[in-house]
């Protein structure tokens, strides 16, 4: 079946430690996307990539960072610069240009401790 | 700028009676908007979507919208409620041209009770 994978769907950290998120689609989809979501808001974008080895920052990327060095993957790296890291963060994919498209992995439960 | 609105956090009915889930869209386009439905701790599903063909659409699981030029809007409906549906609802919109990002609604919470 093709589908987006999250790993893993809950994760653990200390204060001050940096963390990577994996997200992992089979759906040949070129666009990745990483999301935040808090309690009460809607999901906000941290970093979209478009086509391999290139991607830019969505309205909050202050304190993460992400690659893309192959077309199925696109890993976000929570740093110890993100001043509020717990959160549930959701990867999604979808066609080049064709944001209509866009599917959503179940997610990642970041709680920093 | 794209934004949403949706006018309840919250909305209670009870299972077998009409569904309404409203969202006002703001946009200097045409928009996309979309509707999403997720539940505890899993990821986003679309529910359907409407990118400027029939004002009607249906969707996934008996859910429909219509999108109102004249009000800006895009209410969800759906005719009777099953306990499955409890879940959050996202009203989302999007442009057409450049980049098409994706602007989400801060979510209504559907409670159905038996």
């Amino acid at each position: 079946d093709g589908g987006i994978t999250q790993s893993p769907k809950y994760l653990f950290r200390k204060e001050g430690q940096n963390v990577t998120l994996s997200c992992e689609q089979n759906l040949n989809h070129d666009a990745m996307y990483w999301y935040r979501q808090d309690p009460g808001q809607g999901l906000r974008l941290i970093y979209y990539s478009q086509i391999v080895n290139d991607f830019q920052k969505g309205d909050i990327a202050e304190g993460y960072s992400v690659s893309r060095e192959k077309k199925e993957s696109f890993p976000l790296t929570v740093t110890s610069a993100q001043k509020n890291p717990t959160a549930f963060y959701l990867c999604a994919s979808s066609r080049r240009y064709r944001i209509d498209t866009q599917y959503f992995g179940p997610g990642t439960r970041l709680t920093v401790l | 700028a794209q934004s949403v609105t949706q006018l309840d956090s919250h909305v209670s009915v009870s299972e077998g009676t009409p569904v309404l889930l409203r969202c006002n869209y703001s946009s200097s386009y045409s928009p996309s908007l979309f509707w999403y439905v997720q539940h505890p701790n899993k990821g986003l599903q679309l529910l359907l979507k409407y990118t400027s063909a029939a004002t009607l659409v249906k969707g996934i699981n008996g859910f429909e919208a219509e999108f109102k030029k004249s009000e800006t809007s895009f209410h969800l409906t759906k005719p009777s409620a099953h306990m499955s549906d409890a879940a959050e609802y996202f009203c989302v919109v999007s442009g057409v041209t450049g980049f098409q990002k994706l602007v989400f609604g801060t979510g209504t919470r559907l409670l159905v009770s038996p």
